[in-house]
């Protein structure tokens, strides 16, 4: 596996499960991010991770929880979601945590979301 | 209040010609840009960037401008092909905000041949 990858690739879930999505970054990378892409608008940061500890919480909703076990890894625990959380969900990582706005970020393909 | 705005939802051209993909933004402490580029069923790739300290930079077939004054950046595409159809993304940080990026809504190409 090479680059970012996201899984599950899309995920329909009831407003009451609970269900995690799962990134993994194959490129060393330091910095890990989580972005929702809801229709006909612009991608929204949600959290940042830098060396595993959470720097950024976009004011995302206590029903979204992240966790971030090593650098490599970056999860999205859902529980009790409602139906506009249904979105893509991107997950990006770079190189240079803190760094400048400089750093490259490098996208996963994304979990489309679907919440009933 | 969105500070980065593409106004444009989509954009068609022949092939060969010129694609220019606009992008206009309102907070002045932004100084690196940046393009995106999205295939369906694809994350976003990198495509090109560009300092506040330039006006211009080129890779190939691509080329960003920037206009401090007006907050407003360009990317063109010259030649355009079909396989460059896609959403394109422009996206803004400063210096000071680490690693946030603010896109915009992005712009649909489609490149007929």
């Amino acid at each position: 596996e090479t680059g970012v990858t996201q899984t599950p690739r899309h995920l329909v879930m009831g407003m009451t499960n609970k269900k995690s999505l799962k990134c993994e970054q194959h490129l060393g990378h330091n910095a890990m991010y989580w972005y929702k892409q809801s229709a006909k608008k612009p991608l929204e940061l949600m959290f940042v991770y830098n060396f595993k500890e959470q720097t950024e919480n976009n004011s995302v909703p206590s029903r979204f929880s992240p966790e971030c076990p090593n650098s490599s890894h970056l999860f999205l625990h859902l529980h009790t979601l409602q139906p506009e959380d249904s979105a893509l969900y991107l997950c990006a990582s770079s190189q240079f945590p803190g760094a400048s706005g400089t750093d490259t970020q490098y996208f996963g393909p994304g979990t489309r979301l679907t919440v009933l | 209040d969105q500070q980065v705005k593409q106004n444009s939802p989509s954009l068609s051209v022949q092939e060969g010609r010129i694609s220019i993909l606009n992008c206009d933004y309102t907070n002045s402490m932004f100084d690196y840009f940046l393009w995106y580029k999205k295939y369906p069923a694809e994350g976003p790739t990198f495509l090109i960037s560009i300092s506040s300290i330039k006006d211009k930079n080129e890779d190939g077939r691509f080329t960003v401008f920037l206009n401090k004054s007006a907050k407003h950046l360009s990317l063109h595409i010259v030649p355009s092909q079909p396989g460059d159809s896609a959403v394109y993304f422009c996206a803004a940080s400063t210096t000071t905000s680490g690693s946030r990026l603010t896109f915009g809504e992005g712009t649909q190409l489609t490149v007929n041949p």
